[in-house]
């Protein structure tokens, strides 16, 4: 069964710009979360989709959005980019709550 | 919310020797990880236990529930075991998953 798949890897994008990036949960996956990891804040909770809802969200600014389409892919977008933005998205994927998470290779961003 | 505290913070051993890895968190949780963290960012699962004593390979894992712990044993460490093992938890409320993890603890192995 092939695993959680984020694209792109990595992206450098300059202040002021706009970010999406994807993630393909495992198959049969209907949760997807989104985690983002900086070596100030460790790694943090962004949101978490459930057949196309938004079930919970971290504390993060509204620039950071995100989606769930019907086949369970989702994006997460990132507006007005900070260099604070930088940093590694992970995305996990799993059945549901409680369920054991598995996450894909993540993205790196840099903002510059 | 939630707090998730690991320790200890750093810790290098030689080749071959066994450490022990320890999560504390403050509240009931339905759903606790181990990871391993690669050079290259990917966490890889270790093991999801939630509560009870779980082996694979050198590697194995307790949770006391009750008393807000988990504990990862490596055995005969290798240098490939070095990296950063992070303890994630999740209450599992009816508002969806939410991983809450510790700050890791980064292990170096030497040869």
């Amino acid at each position: 069964k092939a695993g959680v798949t984020q694209t792109p890897r990595y992206l450098i994008k300059t202040r002021g710009q706009q970010v999406t990036l994807s993630c393909s949960p495992i198959s049969g996956h209907r949760s997807v979360s989104w985690y983002q990891q900086t070596p100030g804040q460790g790694l943090q909770f962004l949101f978490e989709y459930f057949s196309e809802t938004q079930r919970n969200k971290g504390n993060f600014p509204g620039r950071f959005s995100g989606r769930q389409f019907s086949n369970s892919r989702s994006e997460m977008n990132v507006s007005t980019l900070e260099l604070g933005d930088s940093a590694l998205y992970l995305c996990a994927s799993s059945l549901g709550i409680s369920w054991e998470q598995y996450f894909g290779p993540g993205t790196r961003l840099t903002v510059t | 919310g939630i707090q998730v505290e690991q320790s200890p913070p750093d810790l290098i051993l030689q080749e071959g020797a066994n450490s022990t890895l320890r999560c504390n968190f403050s509240d009931s949780v339905n759903n606790l990880q181990w990871f391993h963290q690669n050079p290259w960012g990917q966490l890889i699962n270790l093991f999801y236990i939630p509560s009870g004593t779980k082996q694979n390979g050198r590697l194995s894992a307790t949770t006391v529930a009750t008393e807000r712990y988990s504990l990862l044993y490596i055995s005969s460490s290798q240098t490939t075991d070095s990296g950063v093992y992070f303890c994630a938890v999740e209450q599992g409320d009816n508002y969806g998953q939410n991983f809450v993890f510790g700050p890791g603890t980064r292990l170096s192995v030497l040869p």
